[in-house]
């Protein structure tokens, strides 16, 4: 069973460009959702995709957009990048897109904005 | 809105000692609840989780239960070993008018010394 994975690992950006972050769910499961996580805080929910629908969101701006694929990976735009953005993005795939369904983390990827 | 509040860390125990980690939350209706962990050059993982009153999540010897009335979730583990070092987060999912929400707390890392 091949569990979560996010690419690329690490990106360097200046600010005002635009990023996208890849994430492949695990195995079975339909449910995508991706956080943004500073240096030493918890994650922040930025939303969740179900079967290619927005099925949730958290309070980031619009500049923050994505997308879920028939394969159930996922996409995470951001445009105008902002030095704030930088952070650690963590995606997360569950089973059905429901409030007691475990999430199963990837590695994440650092995003750094100079 | 939703929020979760853990307790400060670091937490530095010796081996064996008992373990206390408290997790308030604020959340209309039932929120599920969540312990994650993350151990040095890891992930982050679930260690447990309970998705209704009373009721008790258990993993690795530790348990924490859903209670209600306090709107708490705190992590117990009665004899902490080296190998359980790593930063605990607290979390709640909630699924509102808006569709999901997941609220994470700012972890507490846990060192122990043998």
């Amino acid at each position: 069973e091949t569990g979560v994975t996010q690419s690329p690992t690490h990106l360097i950006k200046t600010r005002g460009q635009q990023v996208t972050l890849r994430c492949s769910s695990q195995s079975g499961h339909n449910t995508v959702s991706w956080y943004q996580q500073a240096l030493g805080q918890g994650p922040q929910f930025i939303f969740q995709y179900y079967r290619e629908e927005e099925n949730g969101r958290g309070n980031f701006p619009p500049r923050f957009s994505g997308l879920q694929f028939p394969n159930y990976s996922s996409e995470l735009n951001v445009n105008a990048l902002e030095l704030d953005d930088s952070a650690l993005y963590l995606c997360a795939s569950s089973l059905a897109g429901l409030s007691t369904d475990t999430q199963y983390f990837g590695p994440g990827t650092r995003l750094t904005v100079l | 809105g939703n929020s979760v509040t853990q307790m400060e860390g670091p937490v530095t125990l010796s081996e064996e000692a008992f373990l206390t980690i408290n997790c308030t939350y604020t959340a209309t209706g039932y929120p599920s609840l969540f312990w994650y962990v993350q151990y040095p050059g890891e992930g982050l993982q679930l260690l447990l989780k309970a998705t209704k009153a009373d009721d008790k999540g258990s993993n690795k010897g530790f348990e924490a239960t859903y209670r209600k009335e306090t709107t708490s979730f705190h992590l117990e583990k009665g004899s902490v070993q080296v190998s359980d070092s790593a930063v605990y987060f607290c979390a709640l999912s909630r699924r509102g008018n808006y569709g999901q929400n997941f609220v994470f707390g700012p972890g507490t890392r846990l060192s122990v010394l043998p």
